[in-house]
Protein backbone atom coordinates (compact mmCIF):
# COMPACT_ATOMS: atom_id res chain seq x y z
CA UNK A 1 0.00 0.00 0.00
CA UNK A 2 1.40 3.81 -0.73
CA UNK A 3 -0.46 6.36 0.44
CA UNK A 4 -4.23 5.96 1.38
CA UNK A 5 -6.69 3.60 -0.29
CA UNK A 6 -10.70 3.59 -0.44
CA UNK A 7 -12.93 0.96 -1.27
CA UNK A 8 -14.99 0.31 -2.70
CA UNK A 9 -14.40 1.89 -6.11
CA UNK A 10 -17.97 2.22 -6.46
CA UNK A 11 -21.15 1.31 -5.33
CA UNK A 12 -25.03 0.94 -6.10
CA UNK A 13 -26.86 0.75 -2.96
CA UNK A 14 -30.75 0.49 -2.51
CA UNK A 15 -31.93 3.17 -0.25
CA UNK A 16 -32.62 1.65 3.62
CA UNK A 17 -29.26 -0.34 2.76
CA UNK A 18 -26.21 -0.14 5.50
CA UNK A 19 -22.83 0.47 4.25
CA UNK A 20 -19.30 1.55 5.11
CA UNK A 21 -16.89 2.88 2.94
CA UNK A 22 -13.38 1.70 3.95
CA UNK A 23 -10.40 4.17 4.28
CA UNK A 24 -6.60 2.96 5.25
CA UNK A 25 -3.46 5.15 4.82
CA UNK A 26 0.23 3.68 5.42
CA UNK A 27 1.88 7.38 5.83
CA UNK A 28 1.08 7.10 9.88
CA UNK A 29 -0.76 10.35 9.57
CA UNK A 30 -2.49 11.80 12.48
CA UNK A 31 -5.33 13.34 10.89
CA UNK A 32 -8.42 11.63 8.92
CA UNK A 33 -11.23 13.20 6.95
CA UNK A 34 -14.19 12.35 5.10
CA UNK A 35 -15.88 14.88 2.39
CA UNK A 36 -17.92 14.20 -0.35
CA UNK A 37 -18.33 16.37 -3.33
CA UNK A 38 -21.25 16.98 -5.07
CA UNK A 39 -21.36 18.88 -8.72
CA UNK A 40 -21.50 22.70 -8.33
CA UNK A 41 -20.56 22.13 -4.87
CA UNK A 42 -17.23 22.50 -2.80
CA UNK A 43 -15.84 19.46 -1.12
CA UNK A 44 -18.01 19.39 2.30
CA UNK A 45 -16.46 17.61 5.44
CA UNK A 46 -18.47 14.81 7.38
CA UNK A 47 -15.97 14.08 9.69
CA UNK A 48 -12.64 14.32 11.02
CA UNK A 49 -9.95 12.46 12.68
CA UNK A 50 -7.26 14.68 14.62
CA UNK A 51 -6.07 11.78 16.34
CA UNK A 52 -6.55 7.91 16.73
CA UNK A 53 -9.49 7.12 19.40
CA UNK A 54 -11.15 10.90 18.67
CA UNK A 55 -13.27 11.65 15.95
CA UNK A 56 -15.57 15.09 15.23
CA UNK A 57 -18.48 16.21 13.08
CA UNK A 58 -17.92 18.19 10.37
CA UNK A 59 -20.12 20.80 8.24
CA UNK A 60 -22.63 17.55 7.06
CA UNK A 61 -22.44 14.98 9.52
CA UNK A 62 -25.75 13.89 9.74
CA UNK A 63 -26.86 10.00 8.46
CA UNK A 64 -23.11 9.21 8.88
CA UNK A 65 -20.61 7.87 11.78
CA UNK A 66 -17.21 7.18 12.15
CA UNK A 67 -14.65 5.55 14.34
CA UNK A 68 -10.97 5.73 14.59
CA UNK A 69 -9.49 2.66 16.61
CA UNK A 70 -6.29 2.97 14.94
CA UNK A 71 -4.06 5.02 13.21
CA UNK A 72 -4.23 3.61 9.76
CA UNK A 73 -8.15 2.93 9.62
CA UNK A 74 -11.10 5.68 9.28
CA UNK A 75 -14.44 3.78 7.55
CA UNK A 76 -17.72 5.79 7.25
CA UNK A 77 -20.81 4.39 8.23
CA UNK A 78 -23.95 5.28 6.23
CA UNK A 79 -26.74 3.55 8.74
CA UNK A 80 -29.42 3.97 6.21
CA UNK A 81 -28.99 5.33 2.91
CA UNK A 82 -31.26 7.92 1.12
CA UNK A 83 -30.82 9.13 -2.39
CA UNK A 84 -29.47 12.65 -1.15
CA UNK A 85 -26.48 10.75 -0.14
CA UNK A 86 -25.25 9.57 -3.62
CA UNK A 87 -21.98 11.42 -3.79
CA UNK A 88 -18.13 11.38 -4.46
CA UNK A 89 -16.58 10.56 -1.37
CA UNK A 90 -12.87 11.03 -0.74
CA UNK A 91 -10.92 10.25 2.48
CA UNK A 92 -8.08 12.17 3.47
CA UNK A 93 -5.47 12.30 5.58
CA UNK A 94 -2.43 14.83 7.19
CA UNK A 95 0.50 14.51 9.29
CA UNK A 96 -1.22 17.00 11.84
CA UNK A 97 -4.74 18.35 11.58
CA UNK A 98 -3.19 21.63 9.97
CA UNK A 99 -0.96 20.14 7.74
CA UNK A 100 -1.83 19.33 3.71
CA UNK A 101 -4.07 16.62 3.21
CA UNK A 102 -3.75 14.46 1.04
CA UNK A 103 -5.93 12.59 -0.85
CA UNK A 104 -7.45 8.68 -1.34
CA UNK A 105 -9.14 7.92 -5.32
CA UNK A 106 -12.44 8.42 -4.15
CA UNK A 107 -16.00 5.97 -3.77
CA UNK A 108 -18.57 6.97 -6.24
CA UNK A 109 -21.52 5.91 -4.04
CA UNK A 110 -25.27 5.83 -6.17
CA UNK A 111 -28.12 5.58 -3.84
CA UNK A 112 -31.73 4.23 -5.28
CA UNK B 1 -21.28 32.90 7.32
CA UNK B 2 -18.36 31.01 5.36
CA UNK B 3 -18.01 31.31 2.14
CA UNK B 4 -15.27 30.77 -0.95
CA UNK B 5 -15.63 32.33 -4.59
CA UNK B 6 -13.98 31.14 -7.98
CA UNK B 7 -14.77 31.43 -10.66
CA UNK B 8 -16.76 28.19 -12.25
CA UNK B 9 -15.12 28.15 -15.83
CA UNK B 10 -12.18 30.00 -17.50
CA UNK B 11 -10.73 28.65 -20.83
CA UNK B 12 -7.02 29.98 -21.86
CA UNK B 13 -4.57 28.86 -24.82
CA UNK B 14 -1.76 26.06 -24.57
CA UNK B 15 1.46 28.75 -23.96
CA UNK B 16 -0.19 31.21 -22.53
CA UNK B 17 -0.89 32.60 -18.94
CA UNK B 18 -3.79 32.36 -16.59
CA UNK B 19 -5.03 33.30 -13.42
CA UNK B 20 -7.62 31.96 -11.28
CA UNK B 21 -9.21 34.15 -8.67
CA UNK B 22 -10.20 33.56 -5.44
CA UNK B 23 -12.02 35.67 -2.48
CA UNK B 24 -12.81 34.56 0.77
CA UNK B 25 -15.10 35.45 4.25
CA UNK B 26 -14.70 32.99 6.69
CA UNK B 27 -14.15 32.96 10.88
CA UNK B 28 -10.68 33.21 11.31
CA UNK B 29 -7.69 32.19 8.85
CA UNK B 30 -5.20 30.12 9.26
CA UNK B 31 -3.89 29.51 5.77
CA UNK B 32 -4.95 29.30 2.18
CA UNK B 33 -4.45 26.18 -0.23
CA UNK B 34 -4.66 25.56 -3.84
CA UNK B 35 -5.32 21.70 -5.17
CA UNK B 36 -5.86 20.56 -8.33
CA UNK B 37 -8.27 18.01 -9.89
CA UNK B 38 -8.32 15.98 -13.39
CA UNK B 39 -11.76 14.77 -13.83
CA UNK B 40 -12.45 11.68 -12.08
CA UNK B 41 -9.85 11.93 -9.99
CA UNK B 42 -8.65 13.17 -5.96
CA UNK B 43 -7.51 16.38 -5.41
CA UNK B 44 -3.81 16.87 -5.38
CA UNK B 45 -1.94 19.61 -3.42
CA UNK B 46 -0.25 22.65 -5.72
CA UNK B 47 0.58 25.06 -2.95
CA UNK B 48 -0.18 27.04 0.44
CA UNK B 49 -0.24 30.68 1.50
CA UNK B 50 -0.09 31.60 5.25
CA UNK B 51 1.79 35.32 4.88
CA UNK B 52 0.88 37.97 2.24
CA UNK B 53 2.83 37.87 -0.90
CA UNK B 54 3.74 35.61 -4.16
CA UNK B 55 4.71 31.71 -3.54
CA UNK B 56 6.68 30.39 -6.66
CA UNK B 57 7.00 26.72 -7.72
CA UNK B 58 7.52 26.43 -11.21
CA UNK B 59 4.96 27.31 -13.60
CA UNK B 60 2.58 27.74 -10.71
CA UNK B 61 2.33 30.83 -8.18
CA UNK B 62 0.13 31.51 -5.95
CA UNK B 63 -0.49 34.95 -4.18
CA UNK B 64 -2.29 36.32 -0.82
CA UNK B 65 -3.65 39.35 0.42
CA UNK B 66 -5.19 38.85 4.04
CA UNK B 67 -6.68 42.39 4.45
CA UNK B 68 -8.61 41.91 0.85
CA UNK B 69 -9.69 38.19 1.79
CA UNK B 70 -7.99 37.62 -1.67
CA UNK B 71 -5.76 35.04 -3.55
CA UNK B 72 -4.49 33.95 -7.01
CA UNK B 73 -3.37 31.20 -8.53
CA UNK B 74 -1.13 31.84 -11.37
CA UNK B 75 0.18 29.01 -14.50
CA UNK B 76 2.64 29.91 -16.74
CA UNK B 77 3.14 28.23 -20.32
CA UNK B 78 0.00 26.49 -19.74
CA UNK B 79 -0.29 23.02 -21.16
CA UNK B 80 -2.84 20.49 -22.08
CA UNK B 81 -2.31 18.62 -18.97
CA UNK B 82 -3.34 21.66 -16.71
CA UNK B 83 -6.92 21.25 -17.92
CA UNK B 84 -8.39 20.01 -14.65
CA UNK B 85 -10.65 22.28 -11.77
CA UNK B 86 -8.55 24.30 -9.77
CA UNK B 87 -10.17 24.64 -5.82
CA UNK B 88 -9.62 26.72 -3.24
CA UNK B 89 -9.70 26.40 0.37
CA UNK B 90 -9.30 28.03 3.28
CA UNK B 91 -8.28 27.21 7.05
CA UNK B 92 -10.26 28.62 9.50
CA UNK B 93 -10.04 29.18 12.93
CA UNK B 94 -10.85 25.93 14.13
CA UNK B 95 -8.20 24.52 11.89
CA UNK B 96 -10.70 22.96 9.30
CA UNK B 97 -10.95 23.74 5.59
CA UNK B 98 -13.49 25.80 3.68
CA UNK B 99 -13.79 24.70 0.13
CA UNK B 100 -14.45 26.76 -2.92
CA UNK B 101 -16.68 25.41 -5.50
CA UNK B 102 -13.75 25.20 -7.88
CA UNK B 103 -12.64 26.45 -11.23
CA UNK B 104 -12.91 24.16 -14.20
CA UNK B 105 -9.93 25.32 -16.49
CA UNK B 106 -10.19 24.11 -20.00
CA UNK B 107 -6.79 24.42 -22.38
CA UNK B 108 -7.40 25.22 -25.99
CA UNK B 109 -4.32 24.25 -28.24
Amino acid sequence: IAGITQAPTSQILAAGRRMTLRCTQDMRHNAMYWYRQDLGLGLRLIHYSNTAGTTGKGEVPDGYSVSRANTDDFPLTLASAVPSQTSVYFCASSRQASGEQFFGPGTRLTVL
Amino acid sequence: GQNIDQPTEMTATEGAIVQINCTYQTSGFNGLFWYQQHAGEAPTFLSYNVLDGLEEKGRFSSFLSRSKGYSYLLLKELQMKDSASYLCAVRDEDYQLIWGAGTKLIIKP
